[in-house]
């Protein structure tokens, strides 16, 4: 099946850093490509959509400049946490939607867990 | 009030019982996703529904679109089964439940 990979898949930094996190899809086109914010026993939230060659869009409430996606080619979008602070320690997560298999299946990487410290 | 409520919040259960998990939701959709989270944070896709039954290994999924409301149930349930099951629907963007934290001993 489709594979979407995510690195790293833990992260710990001091405050004041930026950390970046890609999302690649291995084995297929992912022009769209979705962040996922996740804290402790909460459901997901959608951060951003990652759209191929143009800006992303992002969720009311998600900074732009604090979060910042890249999606420079079909197979890897990156989510960079600028300035990090201990507010931003959670669980990212991104997802890619195959549209080429037409099924409307979910791929999820496996997930980033980011401690600022 | 949440647009996807999921039920039970946790459950523990013995090797080989019978599980059920309900998810209802209160927007229109076009289509219900169910989806297992590993202790890791891992998420796979089990069903994608719009309509009817689904059935893949142990795992049954269930969709009424007239009562907004969705069950996945798994059959001779094993340990690692355990797992966080979330319901996600799909007016456009998705909507996700707050999950079911699944214990399953031996």
């Amino acid at each position: 099946g489709a594979v979407v990979s995510q690195h790293p898949s833990w992260v710990i930094c001091k405050s004041g850093t930026s950390v970046k996190i890609e999302c690649r899809s291995l084995d297929f086109q992912a022009t769209t490509m979705f962040w996922y914010r996740q804290f402790p026993k909460q459901s997901l939230m959608l951060m951003a959509t990652s759209n191929e060659g143009s800006k992303a869009t992002y969720e009311q409430g998600v900074e732009k400049d604090k979060f910042l996606i890249n999606h420079a080619s079909l197979t890897l979008s990156t989510l960079t946490v600028t300035s990090a602070h201990p507010e931003d320690s959670s669980f990212y997560i991104c997802s890619a939607p195959d549209w080429g298999r037409n099924t409307g299946e979910l791929f999820f990487g496996e997930g980033s867990r980011l401690t600022v410290l | 009030k949440n647009e996807v409520e999921q039920s039970p919040q946790n459950l523990t259960a013995q090797e080989g019982e019978f599980i059920t998990i309900n998810c209802s939701y209160s927007v229109g959709i076009s289509a219900l996703h169910w989806l297992q989270q590993h202790p890791g944070g891992g998420i796979v896709s089990l069903f994608m529904l719009s309509s009817g039954k689904k059935k893949h290994g142990r795992l049954i999924a269930t969709i009424n679109i007239q009562e907004k409301h969705s069950s996945l149930h798994i059959t001779a349930s094993h340990p690692r089964d355990s797992a966080v099951y979330i319901c996600a629907v799909r007016p456009d963007k998705l909507i996700f439940g707050t999950g079911t934290r699944l214990q399953v001993f031996p």
